[in-house]
């Protein structure tokens, strides 16, 4: 499985942009990058996916570097709400068995 | 449209016992996942199932089994707790099965073993 390595916690200031990196050197070409996140006793909510190329859509953007080792996943306007755990996963064919890390903690401050 | 709806919320099980878990996907979703979720760590994966098939199976012992239904609703089953089992347990379903299709994962079920 292709590992991930992200920073075990981040703070944001509410209004700006919060800018989560991963690292996953190991990805194999076909792999997608998935990010969720997960507020306190509640499931993980999906956020985004991509496999090559930049993708946005209503709650995020995320830039995956061209050599694929590493992407960032972009919250264009932090607010309070966005306050959670956020974890980048790689997905592994073929039993989409997804491997969870220990996610990032952002704190999105006032 | 629901999405994933998982029962019981909550679970309190006595060492030895057995608990069977239930999930319902989002409709139109065939594959169902199964994860449990220690506290203070991420989401470790279970079982995958697909139309009814299992297609994946974490590192966890055979105490650990689960089944998927011609609706498409699934059962996790526990025998044989053990006060580790203690954790919350997720479901998740996806549209198809493979590497291009998101989980959308339920609230989960607490259960604690005692």
């Amino acid at each position: 499985d292709a590992k991930t390595t992200q920073p075990p916690s981040m703070d944001c200031a509410e209004g700006r942009a919060a800018n989560l990196p991963c690292n996953h050197s190991t990805i194999s070409g076909n792999e997608y990058v998935y990010w969720y996140r997960q507020i306190h006793s509640q499931g993980p909510q999906y956020i985004i996916h991509g496999l090559k190329n930049n993708e946005t859509n209503e709650m995020a953007s995320l830039i995956i570097t061209e050599d694929r080792k590493s992407s960032t996943l972009i919250l264009p306007h932090a607010t309070l709400r966005d306050t959670a755990v956020y974890y980048c996963i790689v997905r592994v064919e073929p039993a989409g068995k997804s491997t969870f890390g220990d996610g990032t903690t952002l704190t999105v401050k006032p | 449209d629901a999405g994933v709806t998982q029962s019981p919320t909550h679970l309190i099980k006595t060492r030895g016992q057995q608990v069977t878990l239930r999930c319902s996907p989002i409709s139109g979703h065939k594959s169902v996942s199964w994860y449990q979720q220690v506290l203070g760590q991420g989401p470790q994966f279970i079982f995958q199932y697909y139309e009814k098939e299992e297609r994946g199976r974490g590192n966890f012992p055979d105490r650990f089994s689960a089944r998927q239904f011609p609706n498409y609703s699934s059962e996790l089953n526990v025998n044989a707790l053990l006060l580790g089992d203690s954790a919350l347990y997720l479901c998740a379903s996806s549209l198809l099965g493979g590497k291009n299709s998101p989980l959308h994962f339920g609230n989960g079920t607490r259960l604690t073993v005692t």
